[in-house]
């Protein structure tokens, strides 16, 4: 079974600051998924990549295969940028849906 | 862009009553899936479904059943409820020949008291 383990746990930035959020998982994979989650619970899914990089907006995620590790990258960060970053990972190959989550990353940007 | 469409967005309950939970998929998205997220804990997968027939299923309790109709929207329905359904449930759709990637929706928040 994967496990996914995120840092920091919590993050608290300055507005402009550029932030990173690590994820690292223990098996193999087809795809990785950063989800965010804001206060009053809606998901919102950020990306889904299976190599290298990917960017919308000031949003950029990448993703390493053999190191078996991703990260989440928010550039000129803004306080509408705070709410809780998960990674999520499948359980399975087979099963993109069955869904492995690391604890999140509660992100606070402040003006 | 249309997204997942979830309702009702807030429900609340009494012990042993029903509730239904409805997710009406992107366009052109062909599978949904079910998910609950009790307090403080990861979503866990329910239920799925692929062209209105069930595809799999998680740790959805016999006290609750779904299904996919010919539109594609999805119901879930709840029966004799317990506080321990206290939960959001999200419904996520992925489209036809999709890679895999998952849209979810905002949620429906349900309480039993």
């Amino acid at each position: 079974k994967n496990e996914v383990e995120q840092s920091p746990q919590n993050l608290t930035a300055q507005e402009g600051e550029f932030i990173t959020i690590n994820c690292s998982y223990s098996v193999g994979i087809s795809a990785l998924h950063w989800l965010q989650q804001h206060p009053g619970g809606g998901i919102v899914s950020l990306f889904m990549l299976s190599s290298g990089k990917k960017k919308h907006g000031r949003l950029i995620a990448t993703i390493n295969i053999q190191e078996k590790h991703s990260s989440l990258h928010i550039t000129a960060s803004h306080p509408r940028d705070s709410a809780v970053y998960i990674c999520a990972v499948p359980a399975a190959m087979d099963s993109n849906y069955q869904l492995i989550w690391g604890a999140g990353t509660k992100l606070i940007i402040k003006p | 862009a249309a997204g997942v469409i979830q309702s009702p967005r807030h429900l609340i309950k009494e012990k042993r009553e029903t509730a239904t939970l409805k997710c009406y998929p992107i366009p052109r998205h062909d599978t949904v899936y079910w998910y609950q997220q009790g307090p403080g804990q990861d979503p866990q997968f329910l239920i799925s479904f692929y062209e209105k027939m069930q595809s799999d299923k998680g740790s959805i309790p016999d006290r609750f059943s779904a299904q996919q109709f010919s539109d594609y929207h999805s119901e879930l329905n709840m029966s004799s409820l317990e506080l321990g359904d206290s939960a959001l449930y999200f419904c996520a759709s992925s489209p036809v020949g999709g890679n895999g990637e998952l849209f979810f929706g905002e949620g429906s928040r349900l309480t039993v008291l």
